[in-house]
């Protein structure tokens, strides 16, 4: 029934060690988001697909990058974690950029 | 700027009060309003959306919400809240344009229900 899947829900990386998050959705949606979260804020969006076409939001790191190889995945590319980057991460899917959004599970990031 | 702001950061009820939760946006244009709600170890849900057409929707578990637009604001209610309606819940915000993708986020309100 799962419908946005993210892998793996906890992850523990070392400062500068690159890590990726993956998220799949079995929707068909066409569009694919990627949030963080940090404790008691509200998600932040980084950057977003609509179809192959990616959009990043103005103040996303240059640290943080995506890849969409496919419909059902979407990955988020850490090249080198800071400890401030510490987070949860939090994969969405759309029909279409108007429409609700459907979240997973998130990850947790943690940086040692 | 555009922005979506919550009044209430943290609430504290008892089993059967009622429940309103303030959301206010800053957009110019016809947007689109939501309410998420996370509950303890979850992921974020819809909990209910308004698009156009009746300014009152109603979600699910009981929820309802309001759209005035003159007051640009979009509260959540619900009569008689249950324990199990302790979680966080996030207003939403976005621009039912093409440009307008981005769903702003206000802060949050944590809710405890005590027994």
């Amino acid at each position: 029934d799962a419908m946005v899947i993210q892998n793996p829900r906890y992850q523990v990386t070392q400062f500068g060690k690159p890590v990726t998050l993956s998220c799949s959705q079995t929707l068909n949606h066409n569009v694919m988001y990627w949030y963080q979260q940090k404790s008691s804020q509200a998600p932040k969006l980084l950057f977003h697909y609509y179809d192959k076409d990616f959009n990043n939001e103005a103040d996303t790191p240059d640290n943080f990058q995506s890849r969409r190889p496919n419909t059902s995945f979407c990955f988020l590319d850490i090249r080198s974690p800071g400890l401030g980057d510490a987070a949860m991460y939090l994969c969405a899917t759309s029909r279409s950029r108007v429409h609700e959004q459907y979240f997973g599970p998130g990850t947790r990031l943690t940086v040692t | 700027a555009q922005s979506v702001s919550q009044h209430n950061h943290h609430v504290i009820l008892s089993e059967a009060a009622s429940l309103e939760l303030g959301c206010n946006y800053s957009y110019g244009g016809t947007v689109n309003l939501f309410w998420y709600v996370q509950y303890p170890g979850q992921h974020l849900q819809l909990l209910l959306k308004y698009f156009s057409g009746d300014p009152l929707v109603k979600g699910i578990k009981g929820f309802e919400a309001e759209f005035i637009k003159s007051k640009f604001s979009f509260n959540l209610r619900k009569p008689s809240v249950q324990w199990s309606d302790t979680a966080e819940y996030f207003c939403a915000v976005n621009l039912n344009s093409n440009s307008g993708y981005a769903l702003n986020f206000g802060k949050g309100t944590s809710l405890l229900v005590t027994p």
